[in-house]
């Protein structure tokens, strides 16, 4: 069966400090990948997300960047981070076709 | 622009009766809609699909209604149990198999 882990579940960090969020996905290949963000009274907002190794689409410019290094491997990074980068990330994945996808547990990310 | 709304932030509703939650979009390229439930500090968890070939889909107690002239679908759950009591998330499918996201409503069920 298919599995995702994301990690840490929870992280505080210092305003202007690097960030680095990882998400692994077990028992597919070649995964849709997505970053996503939950907003308050914006639903789930749609970071990234990506069709294959290195293939990174972003849906908002901002402070962050991801990046696909192996097949099931997908990463969120921040070189300095903002107040306003603090929130809820969630990673997904899903098989294409008709588009359902499966959380990671997700990061609760405190910019202090 | 919202392309799938959410009206309803909050729902109160009594255990045992039906809750129903409401979705509308604008897009009409829509071709496949889910519902997804979530906890407090956990990703969303996926609980039911509908294809807008269908208007109709039922999985014990959830069933979601699909209105294409109105663009509207709506989850029902028959009869409401505390455990229900969490965010629902409405979703679309888009390009590239994105799915564009409602802003949830939150359902209380209540004792």
């Amino acid at each position: 069966s298919q599995t995702i882990h994301q990690w840490p579940a929870t992280l505080v960090q210092p305003v202007g400090s690097p960030l680095s969020l990882e998400c692994t996905v077990e028992g597919t290949s070649n995964p849709n990948l997505y970053w996503y963000r939950q907003a308050a009274g914006r639903g789930l907002q749609l970071l990234f997300y990506s069709v294959g190794i290195g293939q990174i689409s972003s849906e908002v410019p901002q402070n962050l960047s991801a990046s696909r290094p192996q097949d099931r491997q997908f990463i969120l990074s921040s070189k300095k981070l903002l107040l306003s980068d603090s929130g809820f990330y969630l990673c997904a994945w899903s098989s294409g076709g008709q588009g359902e996808a499966f959380f990671g547990q997700g990061t609760r990310l405190t910019v202090v | 622009d919202q392309q799938v709304k959410q009206n309803s932030p909050s729902l109160s509703v009594q255990e045992g009766r039906i809750s129903i939650l409401n979705c509308d979009y604008t897009n009409s390229m829509f071709d496949y809609f889910l519902w997804y439930k979530k906890y407090p500090a956990e990703g969303p968890t996926f609980l039911i699909s509908i294809s807008s070939i269908k208007d109709k889909n039922e999985d014990g107690r959830f069933t979601v209604f699909l209105n294409k002239s109105a663009k509207h679908l709506s989850l029902h759950i028959v009869p409401s149990q505390p455990g229900d009591s969490a965010v629902y998330f409405c979703a679309a499918s888009g390009r590239n198999y994105q799915l564009i996201w409602g802003a949830g409503t939150k359902l209380i069920i209540k004792p």
